[in-house]
C-alpha cells in the first residue's frame, strides 16, 4: 500500500510569487491535515479537511488555503509568499477524523527567497 | 488555546532508559498522542492515550495523567536508531486539531 504522497518534493519560489502543494492520501484515507514546520518550532497546523469539507484550520492568514477532491487528494496554496513562508510542509492522512493514528508524506520542503 | 511543554533535548547511552515529558494546558482534553521524526524523515505514529495510565507498545510505553495534564514516553533499551525527534500531540475535545509541541531531539550516544 502505497504511503502519502506529497509533490514536489523541493521547491524554490521568489517573494511575491505563489504556490501550489499537492497531497494524495493513503488509500482508503479520506482525512487530510496540513502543517508547517520550522526548526526549532515544532508543526504549526494548517488546515483539515474531510469528504471535500474544511472541519478546521489553524492561525494563519488568509494568503494560506486548501481544498480536497472528491477522490481525498488534497492540495493547499500560498499566495504572496513571504521569506518566512520558508519551511517543510507535510501532510497527514487518516482513514476518517475519528481516527487517531495520522500517516505523515515527506513534505515539500518550500524555499523563498 | 491549547500549548504543550517538552524538553528541547535529551541525551542517553545506548541500553539505557529515557524519558520524555509533556505537559499540556487545553480547554477540554481528547487524547495526547507520540510522534517521532528522524532527520530529513516525515513524522511516524507512536503512540496514543485518551484514558490514564500506561501504554505499552514493544520497547516505547506512552503513560497519561489528565488530572495532572501531563504524559510521557519511555524509551528502554535504547537504540542508535532512536535518535530522532520526538513530539507530543495533543488533540482538545470538540475534535480539534492536533496541536503538537516544539519537539524533543533524543540523542543516543555509544
Amino acid at each position: 500500500k502505497a504511503g502519502v504522497t506529497q509533490t514536489p518534493r523541493y521547491l524554490i519560489k521568489t517573494r511575491g510569487q505563489q504556490v501550489t502543494l499537492s497531497c494524495s492520501p493513503i488509500s482508503g484515507h479520506r482525512s487530510v491535515s496540513w502543517y508547517q514546520q520550522t526548526p526549532g518550532q515544532g508543526l504549526q497546523f494548517l488546515f483539515e479537511y474531510f469528504s471535500e469539507t474544511q472541519r478546521n484550520k489553524g492561525n494563519f492568514p488568509g494568503r494560506f488555503s486548501g481544498r480536497q477532491f472528491s477522490n481525498s487528494r488534497s492540495e493547499m496554496n500560498v499566495s504572496t509568499l513571504e521569506l518566512g513562508d520558508s519551511a517543510l510542509y507535510l501532510c497527514a492522512s487518516s482513514l476518517d477524523p475519528t481516527n487517531e493514528k495520522l500517516f505523515f508524506g515527506s513534505g515539500t520542503q518550500l524555499s523563498v527567497l | 488555546g491549547q500549548s504543550l511543554e517538552q524538553p528541547s533535548e535529551v541525551t542517553a547511552v545506548e541500553g539505557a532508559i529515557v524519558q520524555i515529558n509533556c505537559t499540556y494546558q487545553t480547554s477540554g482534553f481528547y487524547g495526547l498522542s507520540w510522534y517521532q521524526q528522524h532527520d530529513g524523515g516525515a513524522p511516524t505514529f507512536l503512540s496514543y492515550n485518551a484514558l490514564d495510565g500506561l501504554e505499552e507498545t514493544g520497547r516505547f510505553s506512552s503513560f497519561l495523567s489528565r488530572s495532572d495534564s501531563y504524559g510521557y514516553l519511555l524509551l528502554q533499551e535504547l537504540q542508535m536508531k532512536d535518535s530522532a525527534s520526538y513530539f507530543c500531540a495533543v488533540r482538545g475535545t470538540g475534535r480539534r486539531a492536533l496541536t503538537f509541541g516544539s519537539g524533543t531531539r533524543l540523542q543516543v550516544q555509544p
